[in-house]
């Protein structure tokens, strides 16, 4: 599975945008970007995954370059619940492993 | 469905004591993993299972841990004898055939002296 690459941390204003970027150059053609997020003293918990196309859900939104090198997880209205460890993950779907890598993450700290 | 359940939320134990870690998972779901959590090293996958079976052990770190799922609710997590450096928290994680999402539990805090 390719590796991927995020800040350590970093700060958004309460019911602002926060943008969360992540840089997997090594990625291949068939391997998804998926993002969790664990919020402290929880375990992690699935947020939105995509292939190259951007997606959206009722949690946020993710947006793949057109090369998909890299990526950007978007809360459209970060919250003081949404203060997190985000993890960025690379790995293909279907295929003989199942694995889950997890690296290091960004901790967003939503500020009031 | 109330979600992945673990037991015991916390335990304290002594090195050289057998630890048991438990599992339930959503039913239905047909994939179980084990993960373990240190500020040192993160979020590690120790084994995961398909239909009961053990299916890669390759992160179980040794001999003195050893996983089973007897049947589709249940499956624990076993340290004998434990040691300070296996101190850690402990999630279990568990997913529908080859849906994206892995459901993880609250996870058990293990702390050994």
């Amino acid at each position: 599975d390719a590796k991927t690459t995020q800040p350590p941390s970093m700060d958004c204003a309460e019911g602002r945008a926060a943008n969360l970027p992540c840089n997997h150059s090594t990625i291949s053609g068939n391997e998804y970007v998926y993002w969790y997020r664990q919020i402290h003293s929880q375990g992690p918990q699935y947020i939105i995954h995509g292939l190259k196309n951007n997606e959206t859900n009722e949690m946020a939104s993710l947006i793949i370059t057109e090369d998909r090198k890299s990526s950007t997880l978007i809360l459209p209205h970060a919250t003081l619940r949404d203060t997190a460890v985000y993890y960025c993950i690379v790995r293909v779907e279907g295929g003989a492993t199942n694995k889950l890598i997890f690296g290091t993450g960004t901790l967003l700290a939503v500020q009031p | 469905d109330a979600g992945v359940i673990q037991s015991p939320r916390h335990e304290v134990t002594e090195m050289g004591q057998e630890v048991t870690l438990r599992c339930k998972p959503i039913s239905g779901h047909d994939y179980l993993f084990w993960y373990r959590q240190t500020m040192m090293r993160g979020l590690e996958l120790l084994i995961y299972f398909n239909n009961n079976v053990p299916i890669d052990d390759s992160g179980m770190p040794e001999d003195r841990f050893s996983a089973k799922m007897p049947n589709a609710s249940f499956s624990t997590l076993k340290i004998q004898p434990s040691e300070p450096r296996d101190s850690a928290v402990y999630f279990c994680a568990t997913r529908e055939g080859l849906l994206i999402e892995q459901f993880f539990g609250p996870g058990t805090r293990l702390t050994v002296l």
